[in-house]
């Protein structure tokens, strides 16, 4: 299972809005609504953002949103602030029963 | 309040192996499926491994098929990786995580992870 993909890095200002893409195929990202976004500061655990696609457990901020179209799902932080830089990685469940991620975004508030 | 602790990762020879533990408290153990996900410093994540919650139905990814196991106990409430045939690939933290109920995603909550160095 190849992994997803997902630009190296993304920058933005703060109070600007970025969006992260994550492209897969009809095996993953595209054949399921279990896409989920983690959020990694350096040193620390992943921690969960978004899951089912757009679904935000219960303390996110409602600053992070998701979608998909097709086989690529995209994470979009609005009111960017600098505490949100931070590494970002994509998942999905595969037709494989496993879970493949991708390889992960450098987000630089600048 | 979820808590998961990882122990059992250090440096080992290629070819040797290591078990790792997770203890998991804070929540219904028993109920939910269990992952371990490892991340070379650095780079992505990548998911290793999962076992249902009464540990009928396990899955591998294909790098480590045939030499890792995935195991619990539910009495102790504790999460288990053997890692056999350990190769310089290998070497990375390894995530102990909480899945779903019935669904095996998404991963809710994460242990502090434990380092695995491979080397000789």
């Amino acid at each position: 299972q190849s992994a997803l993909t997902q630009p190296a890095s993304v920058s933005g200002s703060p109070g600007q809005s970025i969006t992260i893409s994550c492209t897969g195929t009809s095996s993953d990202v595209g054949g399921y609504k279990y896409v989920s976004w983690h959020q990694q500061h350096p040193g620390k655990a992943p921690k969960l953002i978004l899951y089912d696609v757009s679904s935000r457990p219960p303390g996110v901020s409602l600053r992070f949103s998701g979608s998909k179209y097709g086989n690529t799902a995209s994470l979009t932080i609005s009111g960017l602030q600098a505490e949100d830089e931070a590494d970002y990685h994509c998942s999905s469940y595969t037709n494989k029963k496993t879970v493949v991620f991708g390889g992960g975004t450098k987000l630089s508030v600048l | 309040e979820v808590q998961l602790g990882e122990s059992g990762g250090g440096l080992v020879q290629p070819g040797g192996s290591l078990r790792l533990s997770c203890a998991a408290s804070g929540f219904s153990f028993s109920g939910y499926w269990m992952h371990w996900v490892r991340q070379t410093p650095g780079k992505g994540l990548v998911w290793v491994s999962r076992i249902r919650g009464d540990g009928h139905d396990t899955t591998y990814a294909d790098s480590v098929k045939g030499r890792f196991t995935i195991s619990r106990d539910n009495v102790i409430n504790t999460l288990y990786l053997q890692m056999n045939s350990l190769g310089f690939e290998d070497t990375a933290i390894y995530y102990c995580v909480r899945g779903g109920t019935f669904y095996s995603v998404p991963f809710d909550n994460w242990g502090q992870g434990t380092l695995v160095t491979v080397s000789s």
